[in-house]
C-alpha cells in the first residue's frame, strides 16, 4: 500500500505570494490533517478534513486555509506569505470513522519544506 | 486546556545503553489517545504506539516498551539497549476523545545514540 504523498517537497516563494501544497493520504483514509513544523514552534496542528468538511481547526490565521476532494486528496494554501511562514508542512491520514469520537493514529507523509524569502 | 511536555530536550546515550524518554500530558477529558512518534533526519514522522485513556496496560515491541500511568498523567517511552539506528526526534502526542486528527504533539526528545 503506497504511503502518504505530499507535492511538491521543496517550494521557495517571496512574501506576498500564495501557495499551494498538496496530499494524497494512503487508500482508503478517509481523514486527512495537516500540520507546521518550526524548530521555534515545533509540531502545531493547523487544520483537519475529513469527507470534504473542515472537521478541526487549529490556532492559525485565516490566510491558512485547506479543502479535502472527493477521493480524499486534500490541498492546503497559504496567501500572503510571511518570513514567518517558512516551515515543514506536514499533511498526515488515518481511516477514521465519523461519529466514533476515537482517534486512530495518524499516518505521515514526507512533508513539504518551504521558504519565503 | 489541552498540553504535554517532554522536559528532556537532548538525550545522548552509548550503545546497548537503556534510555527512557519522558512524556507528561494535561487534559481535563476522561477519554483521551497518546501517541508515540519518531521522526528520523529524514524528516518523515513513524508512528510508534497509541493508547486510549482505559488501558493503562504496559506494552512492550522488541526493544521498545511503553510505561503509562494515569496517576501521575505520564507516558513513558523506554527503549532497551539502544542502538546508533535509534537515533531520532521522538514527539509524544495527545488527542481528545471527538478531535479526531488533531493531535497535540510535545515538544520532542532528540535522542543522539553514539556507538
Amino acid at each position: 500500500k503506497a504511503g502518504v504523498t505530499q507535492t511538491p517537497r521543496y517550494l521557495i516563494k517571496t512574501r506576498g505570494q500564495q501557495v499551494t501544497l498538496s496530499c494524497s493520504p494512503i487508500s482508503g483514509h478517509r481523514s486527512v490533517s495537516w500540520y507546521q513544523q518550526t524548530p521555534g514552534q515545533g509540531l502545531q496542528f493547523l487544520f483537519e478534513y475529513f469527507s470534504e468538511t473542515q472537521r478541526n481547526k487549529g490556532n492559525f490565521p485565516g490566510r491558512f486555509s485547506g479543502r479535502q476532494f472527493s477521493n480524499s486528496r486534500s490541498e492546503m494554501n497559504v496567501s500572503t506569505l510571511e518570513l514567518g511562514d517558512s516551515a515543514l508542512y506536514l499533511c498526515a491520514s488515518s481511516r477514521s470513522n465519523a461519529g466514533t469520537g476515537s482517534s486512530d493514529e495518524q499516518f505521515f507523509g514526507p512533508g513539504t519544506r518551504l521558504t519565503v524569502l | 486546556a489541552q498540553k504535554v511536555t517532554q522536559a528532556q530536550t537532548e538525550i545522548s546515550v552509548v550503545e546497548k545503553e537503556d534510555v527512557t524518554l519522558d512524556c507528561v500530558y494535561e487534559t481535563r477529558d476522561t477519554t483521551y489517545y497518546l501517541f508515540w512518534y519518531k521522526q528520523p533526519p529524514s524528516g518523515e514522522l513513524v508512528f510508534l504506539i497509541r493508547r486510549n485513556s482505559f488501558d493503562e496496560q504496559n506494552e512492550i515491541s522488541g526493544r521498545y516498551s511503553w510505561n503509562f500511568q494515569k496517576s501521575t498523567s505520564s507516558f513513558n517511552f523506554t527503549i532497551t539497549a539502544s542502538q546508533v539506528v535509534d537515533s531520532a526526534v521522538y514527539f509524544c502526542a495527545l488527542s481528545e476523545y471527538n478531535q479526531g486528527g488533531k493531535l497535540i504533539f510535545g515538544q520532542g526528545t532528540e535522542l543522539s545514540v553514539k556507538p
